[in-house]
């Protein structure tokens, strides 16, 4: 069985410009999320889905990142415009179980703004 | 609201050796879920062991155990026999049982030596 899948895992982008990143979660899977890596720090959550509905994000800094599920399945993460501070690795999970959501990861992507 | 805290941020152990490392957490949730995840070089997030706050039964997973103190607040991971693939990030997180939030530490950086 496939893991989840991101892509680019490395992205190296100029202050201001757009940012997008892919995620495939694991056949299956209805709950998606997006969670962000600083450096030295554990993940935090930007944003929940449950199918192809943002149930939670509480935590996305709206006015520069946005999200979408199409089909309930894959799903994009923008930055737009990107800002110093947005380095970090971007981590896509998946889970199946309701009551234990116990996330599968995927291997994230570097982002690194200059 | 849940908070996670691992207060190693580096631990060393012999090839073969047993190391245990430390974290404590609050929550206010009556049910709740812990997880000790590791995160290797390649960034990807792998689930090393889970335990339900309801059981009293401490988790186990071949050379992996936890010791699960609730009264404390306390869900400390033994890794017994190590292995050079052992190394890695270890990051403890725990979710409410209705909020899928995974909650993480800080980390620790285990390191095998040979």
């Amino acid at each position: 069985e496939a893991g989840v899948v991101q892509s680019p895992r490395y992205k190296i982008i100029e202050k201001k410009q757009p940012v997008a990143f892919w995620c495939n979660p694991i056949s299956g899977h209805n709950t998606l999320y997006w969670y962000r890596q600083n450096l030295g720090q554990g993940p935090e959550l930007l944003i929940r889905y449950e199918n192809e509905e943002a149930v939670d994000d509480s935590q996305l800094p709206k006015d520069r990142f946005s999200a979408e599920r199409l089909k309930g399945v894959d799903s994009t993460l923008k930055i737009q415009p990107a800002e110093l501070g947005d380095s970090a690795v971007y981590l896509c999970a998946s889970s199946l179980e309701l009551r234990a959501p116990e996330a599968f990861f995927g291997q994230g992507t570097r982002l690194t703004v200059v | 609201a849940q908070t996670v805290t691992q207060s190693q941020p580096e631990m060393s152990v012999q090839e073969a050796e047993t190391v245990t490392l430390s974290c404590t957490y609050d929550t206010s949730e009556s049910d709740y879920y812990l997880f000790w995840y590791k995160q290797p070089p390649s960034r990807q997030m792998i689930l090393v062991i889970r335990q339900e706050a309801y059981k009293q039964q401490n988790a186990t997973e071949n050379r992996f155990s936890v010791n699960f103190q609730k009264a404390a607040k306390s869900f400390s991971l033994k890794i017994s026999d190590s292995q050079l693939g052992d190394a890695a990030m270890y990051f403890c997180a725990s979710t409410g049982a209705g909020s899928y939030q995974l909650t993480f530490g800080k980390g620790t950086k285990l390191s095998v030596i040979p």
